[in-house]
């Protein structure tokens, strides 16, 4: 089946410091990428939609100087946090949706921890 | 705002069939119904999706009423492994932007 990957599965940074997540596609090219936002016990946020090539589309609430997402290719997207504080600690999930059959496939998420 | 209404929470033992209800009286004609589980500290997986007809795989059921309005999973022996939060989902026809509501936690009992 399709596979999604994100590099790293856990990072913890100092405030003030920016982190890089990548997201990539390993079986498949990816028409669109999304990301998601995770905290404790509450469902996913959607944060943004990356398209190859373009620039992403950002959600309502979400700060695009804050979260700044590349879509280099069609099986990579990446999510940088910069200037991160401890209130961007959270779980990041990307998904990738196949140009194949147009199902939407997730990743299995990045703990960001901000100290 | 997500197009599907769940319970908060629901329990089932271990070894029965888990069912788990989702509203979703505004879909539109060609709108899909997704399911998808997350166990903790992992990504959402997918299990089934359907249109208007009743799906079946090897994870679970699908069973949609004849007016669409509701729709409800089914884990047929359910495991301890099965205890998950459960999203509903309504998904256009163009594929876009999945949009999660706040699912069902499901607690399989020993």
């Amino acid at each position: 089946g399709a596979v999604v990957s994100q590099h790293p599965s856990w990072v913890i940074c100092k405030s003030g410091t920016s982190v890089k997540i990548e997201c990539r596609s390993l079986d498949f090219q990816a028409t669109t990428m999304f990301w998601y936002r995770q905290f404790p016990k509450q469902s996913l946020m959607l944060m943004a939609t990356s398209n190859e090539g373009s620039k992403a589309t950002y959600e309502q609430g979400v700060e695009k100087d804050k979260f700044l997402i590349n879509h280099a290719s069609l099986t990579l997207s990446t999510l940088t946090v910069t200037s991160a504080h401890p209130e961007d600690s959270s779980f990041y999930i990307c998904s990738a949706t196949s140009r194949v059959n147009y199902e939407q496939y997730f990743g299995p998420g990045t703990r960001l921890t901000v100290t | 705002d997500a197009k599907t209404t769940q319970p908060p929470s629901m329990d089932c033992a271990e070894g029965r069939a888990a069912n788990l209800p989702c509203n979703h009286s505004t879909i539109s004609g060609n709108e899909y119904v997704y399911w998808y589980r997350q166990i903790h500290s992992q990504g959402p997986q997918y299990i089934i999706h359907g249109l208007k007809n009743n799906e079946t795989n090897e994870m679970a059921s699908l069973i949609i009423t004849e007016d669409r309005k509701s729709s409800t999973l089914i884990l047929p022996h359910a495991t301890l492994r099965d205890t998950a939060v459960y999203y509903c989902i309504v998904r256009s026809p163009n594929y876009d932007k999945i949009i999660f509501g706040k699912g069902t936690r499901l607690h399989i009992l020993p």
